[in-house]
């Protein structure tokens, strides 16, 4: 399709599991952003990557949250160790270009429950 | 640093009614000002922006925003609600800097009632 496509769209997991969460930006775009929003709140910034190179990590939580774009086009959020407040729905937004005037394009959202 | 808040939860509009859903944003330089909006079961989505130029701008289905930079201020209005306005709705910011970090509120779900 020609969105932003995100893979799964739910995810359950056990206390201590380890998750990947997959995002397929729309192509030729450049910047790819993970964002986290729990329950009642508004997206949180996570990361942003312009092609492959990660430039701003500042909003993962905690490490054992790792993001990775190789090849500057799927993205994957990884999570390891899941704890509870982990569960929130996971959102990735791509955008053709990285000057911050640009559209956001989000997909529909990864949303992880930790039991 | 930059934040918005959304200080209304909540709102709910009779059809046909006008709307305002208020947006304070802070920031410390030149800002972006973005709402999205959430219909439903899909992905947000880019409703209206301000880069610069004219402060008040529009949607493709009546919304509008004022940009007001005195009273830090982007509120969306709409003159007349639809049932298909249902939704979540996000004011965000950016700083307009290197690239395009994108800060935003805590949303406000407008239900329109028939």
């Amino acid at each position: 399709g020609a969105g932003v496509s995100q893979s799964p769209r739910y995810k359950v997991a056990k206390r201590g599991q380890d998750v990947a969460l997959r995002c397929d930006p729309i192509s030729g775009h450049v910047s790819l952003f993970w964002y986290q929003q729990a329950l009642g709140q508004g997206p949180e910034f996570l990361t942003y990557f312009q092609n492959e190179a990660q430039l701003d990590k500042s909003g993962l939580p905690s490490d054992r949250f790792f993001a990775e774009r190789p090849e500057g086009s799927v993205s994957t959020l990884k999570i390891q160790r899941t704890q509870q407040e982990d569960s929130a729905v996971y959102l990735c937004a791509s955008s053709f270009s990285g000057s911050g005037t640009g559209e956001l394009f989000f997909g529909e959202g990864s949303r992880l429950t930790v039991l | 640093a930059q934040s918005v808040t959304q200080l209304d939860s909540q709102v709910p509009v009779f059809e046909e009614a006008p709307v305002e859903l208020r947006c304070n944003y802070s920031s410390s330089v030149s800002v972006y000002l973005f709402w999205y909006v959430q219909y439903p079961n899909q992905g947000l989505q880019l409703l209206l922006k301000y880069l610069s130029g004219s402060t008040l701008v529009e949607s493709i289905n009546g919304f509008e925003a004022e940009f007001n930079k005195s009273q830090t201020s982007f509120h969306l209005r709409k003159p007349s609600v639809h049932i298909s306005d249902t939704a979540e709705y996000f004011c965000a910011v950016s700083d307009g800097g290197g690239y395009q970090k994108v800060t935003f509120g805590t949303g406000t779900k407008l239900q329109v009632i028939p």
